[in-house]
């Protein structure tokens, strides 16, 4: 049983570099989305998906940005990484974005800005 | 502005009782979540509360007042693979969930 890989798990990026992070889900979930999370602080939402094709911006969506081709795969990408986006990222998913059931998460990726 | 607060840290005692709370201001309400997470790990779900009252599942119940805009946690028989970070979060009326930053559980033998 794989529910949600993310890859990498961890990586140590230089300021101004490009970085995909890459997430895929096995469960066939309508929604998907993407946090980051920071010490004393709660998860919060980058960017999600509602369903395959389509895109929203979450609380904190500046310099990110994903596309949702398809059910499985739902990558962040960060177009010219900040040392501000030092962060862990957990890369999530629930049958749908309106339902009541829990989300379930990836293992996280920790992401080093230098 | 919507806010999820709870205890930054609580220390308990193993084979004992702790009640962790949870206060929330959101734009609507669409159900209360609690994730435990261990460190270095990813959240994992515990328990879902939409209706008041108490929601049992085994060790752990989780209780949800709407109109106080309150909730908690209750691990019973407590074990020292308890030691995590206890999350908690609301849906709002959009079905975005809204995290507290979590309250840390320590667990002395």
């Amino acid at each position: 049983i794989a529910g949600i890989t993310q890859a990498p798990t961890s990586q140590i990026l230089a300021a101004g570099r490009r970085m995909t992070l890459r997430c895929t889900q096995d469960m066939r979930h309508n929604a998907m989305y993407w946090y980051r999370q920071d010490l004393g602080l709660g998860l919060r939402l980058i960017h999600y998906s509602n369903t395959a094709g389509t895109t929203g911006k979450g609380e904190v969506p500046d310099g990110y940005s994903v596309s949702r081709a398809n059910t499985d795969d739902f990558p962040l990408t960060l177009a010219s990484a900040v040392p501000s986006q030092t962060s862990v990222y957990f890369c999530a998913s629930s049958p749908g974005l309106a339902d009541t059931g829990e989300l379930f998460f990836g293992e996280g990726s920790r992401l080093t800005v230098l | 502005g919507q806010n999820i607060d709870q205890p930054t840290e609580m220390t308990a005692t193993e084979g004992a009782i702790v009640q962790i709370n949870c206060t929330y201001q959101t734009s609507g309400f669409n159900g209360l979540f609690w994730y435990q997470q261990h460190a270095g790990e990813a959240p994992t779900f515990l328990s879902y509360n939409v209706l008041d009252g108490l929601e049992e599942k085994g060790r752990f119940s989780s209780f949800l007042s709407r109109s106080k805009g309150y909730s908690y946690l209750l691990l019973k028989e407590l074990q020292m693979k308890d030691s995590a970070s206890y999350l908690c979060a609301v849906k709002d009326s959009n079905y975005q969930l809204i995290w507290g930053a979590g309250t840390k559980l320590i667990i002395k033998p």
